[in-house]
């Protein structure tokens, strides 16, 4: 069936890197983006921003630059999501969804969400 | 940049209707999203493109968008309803989500 399966949970410490992936199966890839969101403890939904599947390019939102990379591994089947020099407010669930272009149909599935721990 | 705003909390008597609203300069400019995330799951997409409704989504979940304000309506609410509602649209390429709602049902 039609999933995105994320990797586990993961407990960094202030400084270090995390990558989470996203494998998708069960459907054509590249008929669909790869969208990551962010929600923090008790808040909201964030978009992160998407990685096209058909060039690789990735496009990010306001506030997820520089330190946030979206990458497809040579199958363009598994996405992830790389994090560097962690900070404390970067604790959150981190899910991926697969949108089909333009948004307009919405995130029509997604990962069961990977939770970073980021503490000293 | 694009706002969505929600009212933080909706409840609503089982078997009655709940509105949730859904807030933004010119919105029915642009298609409006519905997701509903019960505790502890991931979201799950319920309405889009304004008024359609996934494969799975019942009947009495609907939705509306005019002028500056899209509309979500549950009717005959169930427990299974209870969770936390986000509205989503997008403006220039940029996905944005309302604040949520939580819904109660009791």
């Amino acid at each position: 069936q039609v999933q995105l399966v994320q990797s586990g949970s993961e407990l960094k410490k202030p400084g270090d890197s995390v990558k989470v992936s996203c494998k998708a199966s069960g459907y054509t890839v590249t008929s669909y983006t790869f969208n990551w969101v962010r929600q923090a403890p008790g808040q909201g939904l964030e978009w992160m921003g998407w990685i096209n599947t058909n060039t690789g390019n990735p496009t990010y939102a306001q506030g997820f630059t520089g330190r946030f990379v979206f990458s497809l591994d040579s199958s363009f089947s598994t996405a992830s999501l790389e994090i560097s020099s962690l900070k404390p407010e970067d604790t959150a669930v981190y899910y991926c969804a697969r949108a089909v272009g333009g948004w307009s149909y919405g995130m029509d599935v997604w990962g069961q969400g990977t939770t970073v721990t980021v503490s000293s | 940049s694009y706002e969505l705003t929600q009212p933080p909390s909706v409840s609503v008597s089982p078997g009655q209707t709940a509105t949730i609203t859904c807030s933004g300069d010119a919105l029915d400019e642009k298609y409006s999203c519905w997701y509903l995330q019960r505790a502890g799951q991931s979201p799950v997409l319920i309405i889009y493109r304004d008024t359609k409704r996934p494969s799975g989504i019942p009947e009495r979940i609907s939705a509306s968008n005019s002028g500056n304000t899209a509309t979500l309506t549950i009717s005959g609410a169930q427990a299974m309803d209870e969770g936390d509602y986000y509205c989503q649209a997008w403006d220039s390429n940029t996905v944005v989500f309302g604040g949520g709602t939580k819904l109660t049902v009791l």
